[in-house]
């Protein structure tokens, strides 16, 4: 089955600087990446995805990478602010297939 | 529209009870997947159910179970529960079904097993 890896389990960033957040996917097939933030003790919430159709994505300081040669995707955020502090998890799936495979997550610190 | 809910929020077991959990999705959405969350290991595929039918399931015992009702309302349910059941249990609700659609999670329960 599909496996993702997700780097690093833990980053701190002085605000305004960027975060960097890389995850692999072993099965080839997967064509659809989400990207999901949690809040202290709140739900995940989906924050930018990608489909296998596309490069990269952005949506105002958020943007997304996909390189499917080497079956990994990035989580790109700038100009990071305290309230980006959060966990964020990626996770890979393939249409039709109905499981998502989550990434053990990132903690996010941003330092004010 | 309404957001995902789940009941209960916290659960106190004791070793080799049983435990329903009970997650109510977005009016409209027919997909309900039910996750695992435990520190470190992220977020677990349970299993989805699609209009009644499980369509798919993870890496857990058989003592973890689940349905979903005509309403699409999905219950989990744990059977003879164990000290490494506790967690939180997420379930995810979603307009299609699989897997590349985006997921609306509910607020979770917590179950701790003494």
């Amino acid at each position: 089955g599909e496996n993702v890896e997700q780097h690093p389990s833990t980053l701190s960033v002085q605000e305004g600087d960027s975060a960097v957040i890389k995850c692999t996917y072993s099965d080839s097939a997967s064509n659809y990446f989400p990207w999901y933030k949690q809040e202290l003790g709140k739900r995940p919430q989906l924050i930018i995805d990608i489909r296998s159709n596309v490069g990269e994505k952005k949506d105002q300081r958020i943007a997304v990478t996909l390189n499917k040669t080497a079956k990994h995707f990035s989580l790109h955020i700038t100009e990071t602010q305290p309230e980006d502090s959060a966990v964020y998890f990626c996770a890979a799936s393939k249409e039709g297939y109905q499981k998502v495979t989550f990434g053990t997550g990132t903690k996010l610190q941003v330092i004010p | 529209k309404a957001g995902v809910t789940q009941t209960p929020r916290y659960l106190i077991k004791t070793r080799g009870q049983q435990v329903t959990l009970s997650c109510s999705p977005i009016s409209g959405h027919r997909s309900v997947s039910w996750y695992q969350q435990t520190p470190g290991q992220g977020l677990q595929f349970l299993f989805e159910y699609f209009s009644e039918t499980q369509r798919n399931k993870g890496n857990f015992p058989g003592r973890f179970s689940g349905r979903q009702f005509s309403n699409s309302r999905s219950e989990m349910n744990v059977s003879t529960l164990e000290l490494g059941d506790s967690a939180l249990y997420l379930c995810a609700s979603s307009l299609l079904a699989g897997g590349a659609d985006t997921q609306y999670f509910g607020p979770g329960t917590r179950l701790t097993v003494l």
